[in-house]
């Protein structure tokens, strides 16, 4: 069935560096790569996505980049904060004849340490 | 508008027991999903829904069931709690043309003994 890898399970940086978390998925048919930030006891919120006819797209310090034809993708957080500490996921989103189909990665856990 | 809602915020069952989980949107999206958490793992999809009267199952969808009468609720039952279901419930929507972009409840905690 489908699948979505992600890498690493846990990331610790010093504030002020980046990180990069990678995935990759298994459907041919995924078209949307979203990302989600959970905080601790809360729900995931989306931070950034992709879609598959863009190779790259940023939001101030969020970039997130798709290589379609390896299907990877990846999510740069450049200057990070202790706020940017969270668990991140990535997903891959693909339409069904019953909707919107979208497989998780596992999630990282990414320590920004002050 | 109040988003995607879930009740109940927590749960506690004996094993056998059956409960449903209710969610609803006041959003008009097409689209919505059941995913459940466990600890260290990603969500993993259950069951999801185009609109009434459409389902499909996900990654997980044994010892489940849904339904879908209207736009607005997609009610995820539990048939026979087992102690391997206890976990965190997350009910997503999404409207349809938006690309897949998924609005998530606050989740309902389950604990099946």
């Amino acid at each position: 069935g489908e699948n979505v890898e992600q890498h690493p399970s846990t990331l610790s940086v010093q504030e002020g560096d980046s990180a990069v978390i990678k995935c990759t998925y298994s459907d041919s048919a995924s078209n949307y790569f979203p990302w989600y930030k959970q905080e601790l006891g809360k729900r995931p919120q989306l931070i950034i996505d992709i879609r598959s006819n863009v190779g790259e797209k940023k939001d101030q310090r969020i970039a997130v980049t798709l290589n379609k034809t390896a299907k990877h993708f990846s999510l740069h957080i450049t200057e990070t904060q202790p706020e940017d500490s969270a668990v991140y996921f990535c997903a891959a989103s693909s339409l069904r004849t019953g909707g919107f189909k979208t497989i998780f990665g596992a999630g990282t856990r990414l320590f920004v340490k002050a | 508008n109040a988003g995607v809602t879930q009740t109940p915020k927590f749960q506690v069952l004996k094993t056998g027991q059956s409960m449903t989980l209710q969610c609803a949107q006041d959003m008009n999206h097409e689209y919505m999903s059941w995913y459940r958490q466990d600890p260290g793992m990603g969500l993993r999809l259950i069951h999801y829904s185009v609109g009434a009267g459409i389902t499909d199952q996900g990654e997980v969808p044994n010892g489940y069931n849904v339904s879908r009468s209207t736009t607005e609720d997609f009610p995820l039952r539990l048939l026979s709690a087992a102690p391997s279901q206890t976990s965190v419930y997350f009910c997503a929507s999404t409207l349809a043309g938006a690309g897949g972009t998924q609005y998530f409840g606050p989740g309902t905690r389950l604990l099946v003994l």
